[in-house]
């Protein structure tokens, strides 16, 4: 199956801060997907992403589907960008394939 | 609009026990899917139901099954529980196929005692 591989696996920033997160996948896919798992662990939709660039207040998001990549973008983050973000593709089988996901702390 | 519906949000059973956990999709999406979390082994998919058929199946053993009904409401079931079954168990729903974008309910959280 399709191999999805997310970093850093940890990452601890200091309010303010900017930073990039990456998804890297191993085969061409239809749908791309990114989530941020709250604390009650429900993912919450950050962007639905197969192609090209999106951008949601201080989030945005990159991908480059014939280098097999994604890159969600955080600027000026705040402590309630704390959690766990995901990286999901689908093949065509109906089936999101998850990576193993990016924690991010952010200090105060 | 409603968004996803999982019930019960918390389960406790013990081993040798069934469960059946409930998930009721958005108004209209026809596709749902089904994802076990557990911290050794991340976001695993079990099952994928759209018009009451399922289209794809995760390398999960036979205890554990799905089904969807006619209004897209789908139900997973697990038989013969086991300790290692204690985990997140998410459903997402789609309009109409995985190319779609999904949105995931609140979880049932299940501890196999």
């Amino acid at each position: 199956g399709i191999q999805v591989e997310q970093s850093p696996p940890d990452l601890i920033l200091q309010e303010g801060a900017n930073s990039t997160l990456r998804c890297n996948f191993s085969d061409s896919v239809n749908n791309l997907q990114w989530f941020h798992q709250n604390p009650w662990g429900q993912l919450i939709n950050l962007f639905y992403i197969p192609s090209g660039t999106k951008q949601n207040g201080r989030l945005s998001a990159t991908t480059v589907a014939t280098e097999r990549y994604s890159l969600l973008y955080i600027s000026s983050s705040q402590t309630t960008d704390s959690g766990v973000y995901f990286c999901a593709v689908v093949r065509g089988d109906y089936k999101l394939s998850f990576g193993a996901g990016t924690t991010v702390t952010v200090r105060a | 609009k409603a968004g996803v519906t999982q019930t019960p949000r918390y389960l406790i059973k013990t081993r040798g026990q069934q469960v059946t956990l409930s998930c009721s999709p958005i108004s209209g999406h026809r596709s749902v899917s089904w994802y076990q979390q557990t911290p050794g082994q991340g976001l695993q998919f079990l099952f994928e139901y759209f018009s009451e058929t399922q289209r794809n199946k995760g390398n999960f053993p036979g205890r554990f099954s799905g089904r969807q009904f006619s209004n897209s409401r789908s139900e997973m079931n697990v038989s013969t529980l086991e300790l290692g079954d204690s985990a997140l168990y998410l459903c997402a729903s789609s309009a109409t196929s995985a190319n779609t974008e999904a949105f995931f309910g609140q979880g049932t959280r299940l501890t196999v005692v």
